[in-house]
């Protein structure tokens, strides 16, 4: 059972452009939302995170919106640079601090010149 | 500061065989994973330690055990391997860094065929 469903699947976007990956739960127990970026031949890395309390949050040019009613959180990239070319996946948990982390499948994101 | 550490980086295994992953970080941190990575399908949770002594199992615990065999160590053993745990396998630690954030820090993994 897919409990967080992300997607593209594969994502290309022009350098300079805004790259948008979708993530979708359905357990509404779930209070931690991370992104994580996976480089080839590494293990992932915490991008940046958002409890449900609030609808935005922002770092540099990482930004994830979120919304409650519809169990659904994205994250935005702006100002997109070729060396934000990587799989980035979505997770989820429930009981913050519980840590068990649910994933997305993962979008692999490539920008181009 | 090595972070988190995992050995072997490689692995042939022949269906039957048994081996063990080991895991090891330096960060003091008391959670400790392990998750395997197969195209398409994420990383799935197939142990969990909240400290040491005890173990949880994750989303996909079958043919697999596990040891936290004291703060900094954390191994996983395949007793009988399949061609169906042919994956790479990550190894994480985590902790809380703010009263909204915590974070998992991960292996550089574990490239695992069984053939």
């Amino acid at each position: 059972q897919q409990q967080v469903k992300q997607s593209p699947q594969s994502l290309i976007v022009q350098k300079g452009g805004i790259s948008i990956i979708n993530c979708a739960y359905e357990n509404t127990a779930f209070d931690y939302f991370p992104w994580y970026q996976q480089f080839p031949g590494k293990g992932p890395a915490l991008l940046i995170a958002i409890r449900p309390d609030v609808s935005e949050k922002k770092e540099g040019r990482f930004t994830i919106s979120f919304n409650k009613s519809a169990k659904q959180f994205s994250l935005h990239i702006m100002d997109s640079q070729p060396g934000d070319s990587a799989t980035y996946f979505c997770a989820a948990s429930r009981d913050f601090g519980n840590e068990k982390l649910t994933f997305g499948t993962g979008t692999r994101l490539t920008i181009i010149p | 500061n090595a972070g988190v550490t995992q050995t072997p980086k490689f692995q042939v295994l022949k269906t039957g065989q048994s081996m063990t992953l080991q895991c090891a970080q330096d960060m003091n941190h008391n959670s400790m994973y392990w998750y395997r990575q197969d195209p398409g399908m994420g990383l799935r949770l197939i142990y969990y330690s909240a400290s040491e002594g005890t173990t949880d199992k994750g989303e996909v615990p079958n043919g697999y055990n596990v040891s936290r065999l004291n703060k900094r160590e954390f191994s996983l053993r395949l007793e009988s391997a399949a061609p169906s745990q042919t994956s790479v396998y990550f190894c994480a630690s985590s902790e809380l860094v703010t009263a909204s954030l915590y974070e998992q820090y991960f292996g550089p993994g574990t490239r695992l065929t069984v053939t």
